[in-house]
């Protein structure tokens, strides 16, 4: 059964620390997508990222990283100098290759403080 | 991308009503889907609801309960039947193109239920 696991609830950081949010996830399938979404208090849900299982090249949009690694199946992701707008639940997510249904994870609460 | 609309954005019900909410897509998609946020939870896949047939429900989840419709490749709708205030959830709508290598999965803005 495919699982995706956020182990960290919730993240506190200062503004401009570098802060990283894991995620491991179970599949049995060869062709997968892994996903990132923010999704701030005001509810949407923003598209961050997504990587399909055979590029494990490590990507970097601005300030944020993501790390995959199959090897230990996870997906981590990395904000650069946080800052406050960064404050949101982020979630990580697995998807078949063609099915197209998201297994989330838990979440991670991230606050960053001035 | 597409951009997706929801409506209501907010509603709040009372118990044993039904409300039916709005999905539509600015573009054709292959896959649609809904699902469930409950409060300070992760989100949970009701089903993806299917073009011209009947949708395909997650375990947990029945028809009778959250009847869906998608009668084109644009629009589908997700009834919340005879309301407890155990379905005081967010509701999103969820959309997906599996053509080439466009796999993103983008998501509406969400309706918030309330039921008392």
């Amino acid at each position: 059964a495919q699982k995706v696991t956020q182990a960290q609830t919730e993240i506190s950081v200062v503004e401009k620390e570098d802060v990283t949010l894991d995620c491991v996830y179970e599949t049995r399938d060869t062709t997968y997508y892994l996903f990132w979404y923010k999704q701030p208090p005001s509810g949407e849900l923003v598209f961050l990222i997504r990587r399909n299982s055979f590029d494990e090249q490590n990507e970097i949009s601005g300030r944020y990283s993501w790390n995959f690694q199959k090897s230990t199946s996870s997906f981590n992701f990395t904000i650069t100098a946080s800052q406050v707008v960064d404050s949101a639940v982020y979630f990580c997510a697995l998807s078949e290759a063609a099915g197209g249904k998201l297994i989330f994870g838990q979440g991670t609460e991230l606050s960053v403080k001035p | 991308s597409a951009v997706i609309s929801q409506k209501p954005s907010r509603d709040i019900c009372q118990r044993g009503t039904s409300l039916t909410i709005q999905c539509q897509v600015d573009s054709q998609v292959t896959m649609m889907f809904w699902y469930r946020q409950q409060p300070g939870q992760s989100l949970t896949l009701i089903a993806t609801a299917n073009q011209g047939s009947e949708a395909t429900y997650e375990s947990g989840f029945v028809i009778d309960k959250f009847p869906i419709s998608r009668p084109n490749l644009t629009f589908s709708t997700l009834t919340v039947s005879n309301m407890s205030p155990e379905d005081s959830s967010i509701y999103l709508c969820s959309a997906r193109r599996l053509a080439g290598v466009d796999n993103e999965q983008f998501f509406g803005p969400g309706t918030r239920l309330t039921v008392l």
